[in-house]
């Protein structure tokens, strides 16, 4: 039961570099979102989908692509990475419907210098 | 909008000590309301939900929470906190569309 899985667990990367993190779920699951956690902050959402082929924007957006072309995979692509953007990412996958809960992976580590 | 405020940003306990973890909501309609935890390095668990019926849900590791309407709360509590409590835990209330507002977040330290 692998659930949802992130890769990479870890990342540095340096000012202006673009990079891709992975998302993947394996539960079905028709929505899936990105959050970013920073100390003190609790979790944001970032972007979300609630179906393949369909992306809308959350609460801190700027700087984030996604795209959702299987229900599967929920990449977060990272344009021009800024040090504001050091933080640790989570994806979450759930079923529809508001009484659903979230399912969580493990997160990435992003560090960005 | 939508908002979820944890008033305790550090909670410490001693082991076999009861704990409750305040949450206040605000949202126009109905909430569904979650806890979650998350220990070090890891993502988040759900703990318990509330979206009907009765007010006192119970949830995994001995953990209950009481929805109160009026005073637009859902408090987390626990009667006996073992050191494996030690975590950080997560009010959350689900607007629509698999959106979730988060609160800030309480750290829980247990002490021996």
């Amino acid at each position: 039961n692998a659930g949802v899985t992130q890769t990479p667990k870890f990342q540095v990367l340096k000012t202006g570099q673009s990079m891709t993190l992975q998302c993947a779920q394996d539960m079905n699951h028709e929505y899936m979102s990105w959050y970013r956690q920073d100390p003190g902050m609790g979790l944001r959402l970032i972007h979300y989908s609630v179906g393949a082929g369909i992306t809308d924007q959350g609460e801190v957006p700027n700087g984030y692509n996604v795209s959702r072309s299987t229900t599967e995979d929920f990449p977060l692509r990272l344009l021009s990475a800024a040090p504001s953007q050091t933080s640790v990412y989570f994806c979450a996958s759930s079923l529809p419907g508001r009484a659903a809960e979230a399912f969580f992976g493990q997160g990435t580590r992003l560090t960005v210098v | 909008a939508q908002s979820v405020t944890q008033p305790d940003i550090h909670i410490t306990v001693s082991e076999g000590a009861s704990l409750e973890l305040r949450c206040n909501y605000s949202y126009g309609a109905t909430p569904y309301l979650f806890w979650y935890v998350q220990s070090p390095g890891q993502g988040l668990q759900l703990l318990l939900k509330y979206f009907s019926g009765d007010t006192l849900v119970q949830g995994i590791k001995g953990f209950e929470a009481e929805f109160k309407r009026s005073q637009s709360s859902f408090n987390l509590r626990k009667p006996s906190v073992h050191w494996s409590d030690a975590a950080e835990y997560f009010c959350a209330v689900n607007t629509n569309a698999g959106k979730s507002t988060f609160g800030d977040g309480t750290t829980l330290t247990v002490k021996p």
